[in-house]
């Protein structure tokens, strides 16, 4: 099974401020990679697909970079609706698998 | 308007059965991929199986002979019958459209095995 390692595990953030996330697979995915939000008590949102294209609906601030092995999730500037935690996903192979999220919490 | 509901989540004792059942509107299961994802606080968030257009099954693992994956195209529904519970089968359940990144997820229901 590919695993996912997210760094770091939680961040503290204000709004306003430029949030990077980084997730590395333990062998290569291409940019089979995807980014989700999740917030207390509800489903994973999916935020980013194939590494860098941005879901329709999901404002511009949020993008990603990256192939391979090592991607990033970067916030450009926090909103108050961003903080939850954020996972990474690949999709190259089976079993898909999941980081273990990076949770962005109020400084 | 996509709507993916999951009933059918509860209390079994270790070696028992339940069926989840997703309701999905705004969208047609038999033509697209649909999958069950789970996830507890331990071991966060584990794709458990996904069924295609064609028909085409995968099961993780640690379901694999113990879990069927199926959906009923008439009633627009998808099934995930679990039998042989474990204790590690604990966790909420989700419903979601596709198979590479789901873009449509249900609000999950929680299965708890315990005796």
């Amino acid at each position: 099974d590919i695993r996912m390692t997210q760094s770091p595990s939680s961040v503290s953030a204000s709004v306003g401020d430029r949030v990077t996330i980084t997730c590395r697979a333990s062998q290569g995915v291409g940019n089979w990679l995807a980014w989700y939000q999740q917030k207390p008590g509800k489903a994973p949102r999916l935020l980013i697909y194939a590494a860098s294209s941005l879901l329709t609906g999901v404002p511009s601030r949020f993008s990603g970079s990256g192939s391979g092995t090592d991607f990033t999730l970067t916030i450009s500037s926090l909103q108050p609706e961003d903080f939850a935690t954020y996972y990474c996903q690949q999709a190259n192979s089976l079993p898909r698998t999941f980081g273990r999220g990076t949770k962005v919490e109020v400084k | 308007e996509v709507r993916l509901v999951e009933t059918g989540g509860g209390l079994s004792q270790p070696g028992g059965s339940l069926r989840l059942s997703c309701a999905v509107s705004g969208l047609t299961v038999g033509t697209t991929y649909m999958s069950w994802v789970r996830q507890t606080p331990l071991k966060g968030l584990e794709w458990v199986s996904f069924i295609s257009d064609g028909g085409d099954i995968y099961y993780a693992d640690s379901v694999t002979g113990r879990f069927t994956i199926s959906r009923d195209t008439f009633r627009n529904m998808l099934f995930l019958q679990m039998n042989s519970l474990r204790d590690d089968d604990t966790a909420i359940y989700y419903c979601a459209r596709g198979h590479w990144w789901p873009d449509y997820w249900g609000q999950g229901t929680l299965v708890t095995v315990s005796s």
